[in-house]
Formats: C-alpha cells, sequence, structure tokens
C-alpha cells in the first residue's frame, strides 16, 4: 500500500474549518484513500474514504486532487469534540487485502 | 452502524500471569479480525490477523507463542497475552472488516484494552 505523509500537529479554532492535508504521491489507481480518527484513548473511527472524486458525508469532506497524489480531509465546523489524532491511510478494496496500516497521523488541536 | 466489542476495557495484572482479551463483532460476521498495539504517543501497530477456523498470521517481530490469537467463531477472537511483563503493557485495540459483494468497506474498530502488567 502507498505511503501517506500528514503534518505532526495542526490547530484550529472552534466553529472554524479545519484542513488536514495528506500526501500519497505514489499510490496506485485501485487504491482508496481513507481517513480515521482516534481520540485518546480509544480505538479510531471511520470517518470518509474515496477513490478520485470529492466525498462528503455527515462528518467530514474529502477533497481528492485530480492526480489523485494529495487530499484534503475538511471538518467543516470544528467542535472541541475533534481533538483527535486523524490518519491518512491508502489502501485496495479487494477483498483478502484487509490490513490498515497506519502511520504517525496528525494530532489535531481544537481550541476555544 | 457497525459496532466492535471488547472486553475487558481495562486489566492490571501480575508479572507471568496471561491475560485474555476478547473481540466480538456484535452485527456483522467477521472471517478476518486484526489485533493492534499502540503504546503512548505512538501510533497503532497491527500486530497480527485473526483467521476464522484456521491460524492467524503474525506480522514480523510478534511472537507468535506470545500472543495467542484464536478466532472460534464468525464474531469472536481472542488474544491471549501469555506469561505477561511489564514490557507487555499497552493499549489493545481489534478492528473487524465488513465486507459486502467480494470487497470490503470501512474497518469498525473496537475501544481498545488497556493492560498493565505490574
Amino acid at each position: 500500500d502507498a505511503k501517506t505523509t500528514q503534518p505532526t500537529s495542526m490547530d484550529c479554532a472552534e466553529g472554524r474549518a479545519a484542513n488536514l492535508p495528506c500526501n500519497h504521491s505514489t499510490i496506485s489507481g485501485n487504491e482508496y484513500v481513507y481517513w480515521y480518527r482516534q481520540i485518546h484513548s480509544q480505538g479510531p473511527q471511520y470517518i470518509i474514504h474515496g477513490l478520485k472524486n470529492n466525498e462528503t458525508n455527515e462528518m467530514a469532506s474529502l477533497i481528492i486532487t485530480e492526480d489523485r497524489k494529495s487530499s484534503t480531509l475538511i471538518l467543516p465546523h470544528a467542535t472541541l469534540r475533534d481533538t483527535a489524532v486523524y490518519y491518512c491511510i491508502v489502501r485496495t478494496r479487494i477483498q483478502g487485502a484487509q490490513k490498515l496500516v497506519f502511520g504517525q497521523g496528525t494530532r489535531l488541536t481544537i481550541n476555544p | 452502524g457497525a459496532v466492535v466489542s471488547q472486553h475487558p476495557s481495562w486489566v492490571i495484572c501480575k508479572s507471568g500471569t496471561s491475560v485474555k482479551i476478547e473481540c466480538r463483532s456484535l452485527d456483522f460476521q467477521a472471517t478476518t479480525m486484526f489485533w493492534y498495539r499502540q503504546f503512548p504517543k505512538q501510533s497503532l501497530m497491527l500486530m497480527a490477523t485473526s483467521n476464522e477456523g484456521s491460524k492467524a498470521t503474525y506480522e514480523q517481530g510478534v511472537e507468535k507463542d506470545k500472543f495467542l490469537i484464536n478466532h472460534a467463531s464468525l464474531t469472536l477472537s481472542t488474544l491471549t497475552v501469555t506469561s505477561a511483563h511489564p514490557e507487555d503493557s499497552s493499549f489493545y485495540i481489534c478492528s473487524a472488516p465488513r465486507t459486502s459483494g467480494g470487497t470490503y468497506n470501512e474497518q469498525f474498530f473496537g475501544p481498545g484494552t488497556r493492560l498493565t502488567v505490574l
């Protein structure tokens, strides 16, 4: 699976949009971009995933560049409860190849 | 949404004892589950892949005789830390992918089990 690069930490003001970047320049054609987050002392939580089109759900939006070498997770109105470590992972969706390999992620702190 | 549970949520044990951690998929069947370990201020590290009805697959550097995995049913995988020592103290997390139509959807993670070995 392709490797990802994320900033170590970011800060964002409560109520503002939090934009978390991820570089995945070696992504291959059948690999999806997944985002998970981990709030302190909890298991990771799925946020969103996409292949090449932008995606939106009730939690966040995912913007993938046209060349698919990078993406941005957007939390439109960040709250204090969004403080967490956010992981960007790229992988295939082929059954039987289901491992998720976590990098260091981005520690996002939402400030009041 | 799909839920994965773990039991216990935390455990304290004496050095040399064995500890069993359960991982259950509550509303879907999982032929595969994954076990991760996480040390403070570090990322999750995949330990092994638990396969229902067959032997687990361990990642490089993980001792299979120390971390025994049993996946006896489609909804239950157990991780037993044998002869635990203080360096085994960690946060253990399981996950299960929900599959449909030949591809898999997102993975669901348990809440984690914090093991402290005295």
